[in-house]
């Protein structure tokens, strides 16, 4: 069964510094996310990408936020410089074609872990 | 503004019972909704989805149900097992391009 693929598991990184968090979205989805859970709390949107450009994105998502798909297979999210309220989990999600008619679910990785010290 | 929310943060119920873990929503807009099963460590997984022009959807042991009327969404799981025991999440999607907005999670607790 395919699979949305989040690399690394657990990510540890001094305040201040860059990460950058790693997907493999299922191979023939079209639209790409990125949520984020902190420890307790639900699930928030962060960003969605599509067609090479960011498509909607939360107020989370500020300029320390970036996403990048770099070639045809990788979908990436960066913090530039890391906060202590950036640690949390951090998914990837892929859907297949954003036709408005045909609701079609998002597949979500496994998470990355962020710890921020 | 919007937000989907929750009635019970847990629910502790016997194996073999069933189960019904509900939602409120407040954007009467809202046309798709979905319910994942988070399971400690992991990744919000897919259970059942549903439309705003339907009122009842059936899975394998899983059913939705929506009430437009008062904004209300319900996932009953049958004969609850202790594999079933994880965090469930209602989402609604909004907007244009399958952004999702979730709901605060219920646990659910199986019991032998």
């Amino acid at each position: 069964e395919p699979e949305v693929t989040q690399t690394p598991s657990h990510q540890v990184t001094q305040m201040g510094q860059e990460v950058i968090l790693r997907c493999v979205p299922i191979s023939n989805h079209l639209y790409f996310y990125w949520y984020r859970q902190i420890l307790g709390q639900k699930v928030e949107f962060l960003v969605s990408f599509y067609n090479n450009e960011i498509s909607e994105k939360s107020e989370i998502f500020d300029d320390q936020f970036s996403v990048e798909r770099p070639d045809g297979s990788n979908f990436t999210l960066k913090i530039r410089s890391t906060k202590l309220e950036d640690s949390a989990m951090y998914f990837c999600a892929s859907s297949a074609h954003p036709d408005r008619i045909v609701n079609t679910e998002a597949f979500f990785g496994q998470g990355t872990r962020l710890t921020v010290v | 503004g919007e937000s989907v929310g929750l009635h019970l943060p847990t629910l502790s119920v016997q194996e073999g019972d069933n189960s019904i873990i509900n939602c409120a929503y407040s954007n009467s807009a809202s046309d798709y909704f979905i319910w994942y099963k988070q399971e400690s460590g992991k990744g919000p997984q897919f259970i059942i989805d549903i439309r705003s022009n339907m009122d009842k959807r059936q899975g394998q042991r899983v059913t939705v149900l929506l009430n437009k009327t008062v904004k209300h969404l319900s996932l009953q799981i049958a004969a609850t097992q202790p594999g079933d025991s994880a965090v469930y999440f209602c989402a609604e999607k909004a907007g244009g391009y399958n952004k999702l907005i979730f709901g605060a999670g219920t646990r659910l607790a199986v019991h032998p």
